[in-house]
C-alpha cells in the first residue's frame, strides 16, 4: 500500500515569495491533515479536511496560507507571501477517519531566507 | 485550548536501561493516546497506541495510560542507541461541531542512549 506523499521535499526561497506544497493521501483515507513542525517544538495543526470540506483551520495565518483539497483527494498548501517565521516542515498525514493511527508523509522542508 | 506537555529533555539512559517518557494532558474529553518516535530529519512514526487506561505492551515497548490522572507514558526497556530520536505524545479527541477526529502533539522528549 503507497504511503503520504508528499512534494517537493525540500524548497528555499525569499522572504515575500511565495511557495506551494503539495500532498496525496493513503488511497481512501477521508481525513487529511497539514502540520507545521518548527525545529525543537511538535508538531501543530495548520488545517484539517474531511474528503473536501474544511473541518478547521482555526490555526491556520489566513493573510498568508492558504490550502485546498480538490475532489476530496490531493491536497496544496500555499504560502504567500512567506516570511522568515514560516521556516519549518510542513507535514501532510491522512487517517481513515475512525480513532487510530495518522500516517504521515516525510514531509517538505521549507528555509525562508 | 487543549494542551498535551512533556519534558523537552535530553533524556539520557545507558544502554540496556529502561527509559521513561511521560506526558500529561489537559482535559478529559480525550479519547485515544499515541506514542510516536522521530528520527532527525524525518517524519513521525507511530510505535503505540492506548486506548483504555492500564498497561499496553508490544515487544520492548509498554504505554501506560491512567485517564484519572490525565496521564500517559512510555517505557522503553532494554534501550538501544538506535532508540535514541525524539518521542512525540499525541491525543485524540472526538470534535464536538463536525464528529471528526483531531491530534494534539506534544513538543516531544528528546531520548539518547548511550553505548
Amino acid at each position: 500500500e503507497a504511503g503520504v506523499a508528499q512534494s517537493p521535499r525540500y524548497k528555499i526561497i525569499e522572504k515575500r515569495q511565495s511557495v506551494a506544497f503539495w500532498c496525496n493521501p493513503i488511497s481512501g483515507h477521508a481525513t487529511l491533515y497539514w502540520y507545521q513542525q518548527i525545529l525543537g517544538q511538535g508538531p501543530k495543526l495548520l488545517i484539517q479536511f474531511q474528503n473536501n470540506g474544511v473541518v478547521d483551520d482555526s490555526q491556520l495565518p489566513k493573510d498568508r496560507f492558504s490550502a485546498e483539497r480538490l475532489k476530496g483527494v490531493d491536497s496544496t498548501l500555499k504560502i504567500q507571501p512567506a516570511k522568515l517565521e514560516d521556516s519549518a516542515v510542513y507535514l501532510c498525514a491522512s487517517s481513515i477517519g475512525a480513532p487510530g493511527e495518522l500516517f504521515f508523509g516525510e514531509g517538505s522542508r521549507l528555509t525562508v531566507l | 485550548q487543549k494542551e498535551v506537555e512533556q519534558n523537552s529533555g535530553p533524556l539520557s539512559v545507558p544502554e540496556g536501561a529502561i527509559a521513561s517518557l511521560n506526558c500529561t494532558y489537559s482535559d478529559r474529553v480525550s479519547q485515544s493516546f499515541f506514542w510516536y518516535r522521530q528520527y532527525s530529519g524525518k517524519s513521525p512514526e507511530l510505535i503505540m497506541s492506548i486506548y483504555s487506561n492500564g498497561d499496553k505492551e508490544d515487544g520492548r515497548f509498554t504505554a501506560q495510560l491512567n485517564k484519572a490522572s490525565q496521564y500517559v507514558s512510555l517505557l522503553i526497556r532494554d534501550s538501544q542507541p538506535s532508540d535514541s530520536a525524539t518521542y512525540l505524545c499525541a491525543v485524540s479527541f472526538r470534535g464536538a461541531f463536525d464528529g471528526t477526529y483531531k491530534y494534539i502533539f506534544g513538543t516531544g522528549t528528546r531520548l539518547k542512549v548511550l553505548a
